[in-house]
């Protein structure tokens, strides 16, 4: 079974921290990707990327970066957290680069994210 | 610019009824469409896809979906829901070129009445 983890459930920080949101896969999976969900609007890409150290911007990259240093991991960064961003962050990873968009891409449980 | 829309945002259905959600899809060429659940508290579960060839998919679950290009839709069934199937439902479609990007619909909620 593909397992893709990401390291908090539920996460409560203060507007401008850095927060960190983690994601490993155990699939050596070559594509990873971060979405943003939200009530009415769906999942929507903000960052993917296809190797170590490639990354794409998605549909909404302001006020998120990312980092890919290791194949199995990839790390959603924002700078200086907003209240805006307050939302679920989901990870997904797929096997084929070039080829996301036709393929199974598979989930982890999210993470919540409260910015106050 | 590829687009899905999933015109019901929630559907109630009793225990055993069936169920029909909806999708409309814009692309200007044969799509990839998918079909994607996710439970209460987990991440999202692929029922389905579609990418060519017999327009009526199976997937998991004992879901089905059906691909009408001339309605651009791809609508989601089952016909009769047990009381686990209350998730949200996402549509998304890809392109058929190779590329990187999925779509998503806004999700459609189903709580399903004992």
């Amino acid at each position: 079974d593909v397992k893709v983890t990401q390291s908090s459930r539920y996460l409560v920080k203060r507007t401008g921290e850095k927060v960190f949101l983690e994601c490993v896969q155990d699939m050596d999976h070559e594509n990873m990707f971060w979405y943003r969900q939200d009530p009415g609007l769906g999942l929507r890409l903000i960052y993917f990327s296809y190797d170590v150290k490639m990354k794409e911007k998605g549909d909404i990259p302001e006020g998120y970066s990312v980092s890919r240093e290791k194949k199995e991991r990839f790390s959603l960064i924002l700078e200086s957290a907003s209240t805006n961003q307050t939302s679920m962050y989901l990870c997904a990873s797929s096997s084929t680069p070039g080829r996301a968009n036709q393929e199974t891409q598979y989930f982890g449980p999210g993470t919540r994210l409260l910015v106050l | 610019a590829q687009s899905v829309t999933q015109p019901d945002i929630h559907i109630t259905v009793s225990e055993g009824a069936s169920l029909e959600l909806r999708c409309n899809y814009s692309y200007g060429a044969t799509p990839y469409l998918f079909w994607y659940v996710q439970s209460p508290g987990q991440g999202l579960q692929l029922l389905l896809k579609y990418f060519s060839g017999d327009t009526l998919v199976q997937g998991i679950k004992g879901f089905e979906a059906e691909f009408k290009r001339s309605q651009s839709s791809f609508n989601l069934r089952k016909p009769s829901v047990h009381w686990s199937d209350a998730a949200e439902y996402f549509c998304a479609v890809g392109g058929g070129a190779a590329g990187n990007k999925l779509t998503f619909g806004g999700g459609t909620r189903v709580l399903v009445k004992p």
